[in-house]
């Protein structure tokens, strides 16, 4: 079965202070790895969407890496207003569905 | 351009009663997923739907769900006889017919269901 795995399931951080996410994933014939950021009461929003191992995309403090077994989130001295819940989904094989993980909840303290 | 539209954004039904959940696309956009979201839990998909067809209902509960997407308006879930294990939120995504940015879905900011 598809699977798509999250950790930490959740992170304090000091303002200023880096980290990464990592999310690793077992879907065959992967189509693309995705990132989103779900604040309390809101629906995700789309951050980023890697293909092929070696790929990297930037967001302001966030960036998003891949390799052939797992994806990471790089948060690079982060802010208060960065602390939300980060999801990573991998599409389902034949399909535009997303298979997404549990999430990080991030919090980043002032 | 307007987003995935939802509404409502909370409701609540007793035992018993049904909820009806409606999404708008955002403009362009032929596929809508909807996903369910409980307390604790990460998004778990129900279906995909693009007009007039279900294209992949694999996620959807056997009895009392069931959604659509008509050739005019918006797609409904439509959830009859609720019981307290409904209580969740549920959220719309769509996606353009041909995304040459690959398969991303945009949400909307989800209807709240309560059950009492």
């Amino acid at each position: 079965e598809d699977q798509v795995t999250q950790s930490p399931e959740a992170l304090r951080l000091q303002e200023g202070e880096s980290s990464s996410l990592n999310c690793s994933y077992t879907v065959s014939g992967l189509r693309g790895l995705f990132w989103y950021r779900q604040d309390p009461g809101k629906g995700p929003e789309f951050l980023f969407t890697l293909y092929s191992a070696g790929e990297e995309k930037e967001k302001e403090r966030l960036k998003a890496t891949l390799t052939k077994k797992e994806s990471f989130l790089h948060i690079t001295a982060p802010k208060p207003e960065d602390s939300a819940t980060y999801l990573c989904a991998a599409p389902k094989p034949g399909y535009s569905t997303l298979t997404f993980g549990k999430g990080t909840m991030l919090l980043v303290s002032p | 351009n307007a987003g995935v539209m939802q509404n409502p954004r909370h409701l609540v039904r007793r035992r018993g009663q049904e909820a009806r959940l409606r999404c708008s696309p955002m403009k362009g956009h032929s596929h809508v997923y909807w996903y369910r979201q409980l307390p604790e839990e990460g998004l778990k998909f129900m279906v995909y739907l693009q007009k007039e067809n279900i294209i992949d209902e694999s996620g959807m509960p056997k009895e009392r769900f069931s959604a659509e997407f008509p050739k005019e308006g918006p797609s409904i879930l439509r959830i009859q006889q609720v019981v307290r294990g409904d209580s969740a939120a549920y959220f719309c995504a769509s996606s353009p017919l041909d995304d040459e940015t690959g398969n991303t879905i945009y949400f909307g900011e989800g209807s709240w269901l309560t059950v009492v």
